[in-house]
C-alpha cells in the first residue's frame, strides 16, 4: 500500500517551454500532496505543500508564478515549471500524506529535469 | 538554519554487524521523528518513525532510539546487509493544526562491506 507515481520520470525541455509533472496516490487518498526539489548530494528542500481544492502554499523562496500546482483532486497533483531556465534543472519529488493525523509520507520515485 | 543536522556524511560498516546512523535537532517544538532510505534518482522510502512520547520504536532490523534531553536521535540496524546500502534521511516534524511538514537532515551515505 501508500504507493506513489510520478510521470514523466524524466524529462529534457528548452529554456523558454514550460514542463508538467504529475504527481499520483495510487492505492490511497492524499489529504495533502508536497513538492520537494533536491540538489545533486544534498537534502530534500520543499517546495510546496498543496490541500485538495485549495491554493498550495509556498516555501520562502520559491516562485509561485513559476512553480504551478494544482491539486485537482485526492489523487492527483501536478507542478508545472513555467519558462524553465537551465537553472531549473533539478530532481523533484513528490510526497502524499494519507490522513491528517499522520506525519507519514510516502513519496514518488521522482523526476529528473535537465533543461537545455 | 539547519534546524535537523546528520554530522556524519557518510559511514561504512561490515555486512552483518549494526549500522548506527545519528541526527540531531535544534528546536524543541518538533515531536515526531521519521527516517527514510533513498536510492540515487529514487524517492525516499519511509522506514520507521517515532513519537516524542516514546524513546524507542522497533521495527524488524531497525530500531530508532530518541533522546529528547539531548535532541538526538539514532537509526540502529541489525545486522547490516548490503541492500541497505543507501542515503539516510532523518525528519522532524512540529505540530502545525494539520499543516504540518518534514524538515530533513543532510542526509548520510551508508555503505554496507561484503
Amino acid at each position: 500500500g501508500a504507493v506513489v507515481s510520478q510521470h514523466p520520470s524524466w524529462v529534457i525541455c528548452k529554456s523558454g517551454t514550460s514542463v508538467k509533472i504529475e504527481c499520483r496516490s495510487l492505492d490511497f487518498q492524499a489529504t495533502t500532496m508536497f513538492w520537494y526539489r533536491q540538489f545533486p548530494k544534498q537534502s530534500l528542500m520543499l517546495m510546496a505543500t498543496s490541500n485538495e481544492g485549495s491554493k498550495a502554499t509556498y516555501e520562502q523562496g520559491v516562485e509561485k508564478d513559476k512553480f504551478l500546482i494544482n491539486h485537482a483532486s485526492l489523487t492527483l497533483s501536478t507542478l508545472t515549471v513555467t519558462s524553465a531556465h537551465p537553472e531549473d534543472s533539478s530532481f523533484y519529488i513528490c510526497s502524499a500524506r494519507a490522513i491528517r493525523e499522520s506525519y507519514e509520507q510516502y513519496f514518488g520515485p521522482g523526476t529528473r529535469l535537465t533543461v537545455t | 538554519d539547519q534546524q535537523v543536522k546528520q554530522n556524519s556524511p557518510s559511514l561504512s560498516v561490515q555486512e552483518g554487524r549494526i549500522s548506527i546512523l545519528n541526527c540531531d535537532y535544534t528546536n524543541s517544538m518538533f515531536d515526531y521523528f521519521l527516517w527514510y532510505k533513498k536510492y540515487p534518482a529514487e524517492g525516499p522510502t519511509f522506514l520507521i518513525s517515532i513519537s516524542s512520547i516514546k524513546d524507542k520504536n522497533e521495527d524488524g532490523r531497525f530500531t530508532v532510539f530518541l533522546n529528547k534531553s539531548a535532541k538526538h536521535l539514532s537509526l540502529h540496524i541489525v545486522p547490516s546487509q548490503p541492500g541497505d546500502s543507501a542515503v539516510y534521511f532523518c525528519a522532524a516534524v512540529k505540530p502545525n493544526f494539520g499543516n504540518e511538514k518534514l524538515t530533513f537532515g543532510t542526509g548520510t551515505r551508508l555503505t554496507i562491506i561484503p
